[in-house]
């Protein structure tokens, strides 16, 4: 099992321009979440699903949208990259309502 | 709100030195509380989940326990490699999602 892959696992943009980021599980999780992490505010919720087929906000989701493409897979795109995304953005996955386990994450800079 | 706080921001300890950090937190109702643990460039690895007041669970030089108001990570006799940010999470009870606290920097000198 690889449990939860993340790429690419580092990427710089320029403003404005946009970029997907792909997460994918083995481990037949019903829910994904996408957080980032910045230094000094700790991890946050962008957007989360439930269970394939549903997408809901989290705490900032401004910026973002996201596509769960099926049980597996769950991307998180950028349509027009600012400055103020910079950050490393973590995948994370669970079965239910339980511990969630996270991807090795992607480290962003946006010029 | 629901919110967790956990302190101190950064703990620097001797080898075998034993020390507590703490996760404190306001939710409107608990159905979890989570401890991960971070190293420098990775992502967070699981540690614990704690559901009820005075619950503990052990693992090696860790012992996690659970009051109404806080929980606490115990490390016993830690070693460098224990070396790393633990991050302290609460679920809310009816919700999935998770919120985590700030993280405590731990760094054990030989």
């Amino acid at each position: 099992n690889a449990g939860v892959t993340q790429t690419p696992k580092f990427q710089v943009l320029k403003t404005g321009q946009s970029m997907t980021l792909q997460c994918a599980q083995d481990m037949n999780h019903n829910s994904m979440y996408w957080y980032r992490q910045d230094p000094g505010m700790g991890l946050r919720l962008i957007y989360y699903s439930a269970s394939e087929g549903t997408t809901d906000k989290g705490e900032v989701p401004n910026g973002y949208n996201v596509s769960r493409l099926n049980k597996r897979e769950f991307s998180l795109r950028l349509e027009s990259a600012a400055p103020s995304q910079t950050s490393v953005y973590f995948c994370a996955s669970t079965p239910s309502y339980n511990e969630q386990f996270f991807g090795p994450g992607t480290r962003l800079t946006v010029l | 709100e629901d919110q967790v706080t956990q302190s101190p921001e950064a703990l620097r300890l001797q080898e075998g030195e034993s020390s507590s950090l703490n996760c404190s937190y306001t939710v409107s109702g608990l159905r979890g509380l989570f401890w991960y643990r971070q190293d420098p460039g990775k992502g967070p690895e699981f540690l614990f989940t704690l559901y009820s007041a005075g619950e503990e669970k052990e693992k090696e030089r860790l012992k996690a326990t659970l009051t109404k108001k806080e929980s606490f990570l115990h490390i016993t006799a830690p070693k460098p490699e224990d070396s790393a940010t633990y991050l302290c999470a609460v679920q809310v009870a009816g919700q999935g999602n998770l919120i985590f606290g700030k993280g405590t920097k731990l760094s054990v000198k030989p």
